[in-house]
């Protein structure tokens, strides 16, 4: 239980196009979703978190114009890259809060690779 | 502010060696304390909490608040344990809305 289902895996876009990565909460409901970014062999940086039915909020230094993030739904958040860049390529994972027992759950992740 | 520090970068142990992962946290609060498995290509896996105190393939980690670590330990390192390993913290909150602060994680790999 307590899946969090994240797509694409991939995706290639040009340079100056969004791209929309979604992140659905399976068999539970997600009040609180979390943004990260991961850089090649370095550690999970937190972009925003992202509550539903109100803004996300938002890590220092992280264009919140650049990232869009909507949480509309309990159960799905999507983040868009907008007007991309090469520098935005990274890998981006979200997760989730499943409650006491099982903690946060992650998504599998998305490459995104801008060229 | 949160801060994860592991100090290990790559860990190269051989099979049936013991091994330590090294996590130091700052908080000024109560923290919640994590460790994360990611196996090649896959995602992010749970390990262990520390207040679950549970043993999940081996590994044992206890919460030491006076030297504010969480080191991660096994007694007998088997080949499948290879993988990047992440400690991270969150505030305490039943709410789930506290944010996970990652360590830079440690690769391990167990040599036959």
């Amino acid at each position: 239980g307590a899946v969090v289902s994240q797509h694409p895996s991939r995706v290639i876009c040009k340079s100056g196009t969004s791209v929309k990565i979604e992140c659905r909460s399976l068999d539970f409901q997600a009040t609180t979703m979390f943004w990260y970014r991961q850089f090649p062999k370095q550690s999970l940086m937190l972009m925003a978190t992202s509550n539903e039915g109100s803004k996300a909020t938002y890590e220092q230094g992280v264009e919140k114009d650049k990232f869009l993030i909507n949480h509309a739904s309990l159960t799905l958040s999507t983040l868009t890259v907008t007007s991309a860049h090469p520098e935005d390529s990274s890998f981006y994972i979200c997760s989730a809060w499943t409650g006491v027992m099982l903690g946060y759950t992650f998504g599998s992740g998305t490459r995104l690779t801008v060229v | 502010a949160q801060r994860v520090t592991q100090p290990e970068k790559l860990l190269s142990v051989f099979k049936g060696a013991p091994v330590e992962l090294k996590c130091n946290y700052s908080y000024s609060g109560s923290p919640e304390l994590f460790w994360y498995v990611q196996y090649s290509r896959q995602r992010l896996q749970l390990l262990l909490r520390h207040i679950s105190r549970e043993s999940i393939k081996g590994f044992t980690a206890d919460l030491n608040k006076g030297e504010t670590s969480f080191h991660l330990k096994k007694p007998f390192a088997q080949e499948e344990d290879s993988a990047m390993y992440y400690c991270a913290l969150s505030g305490q909150s039943r709410g789930g809305s506290e944010k996970l602060v990652f360590g830079k994680g440690t690769k391990l790999t167990v040599n036959p």
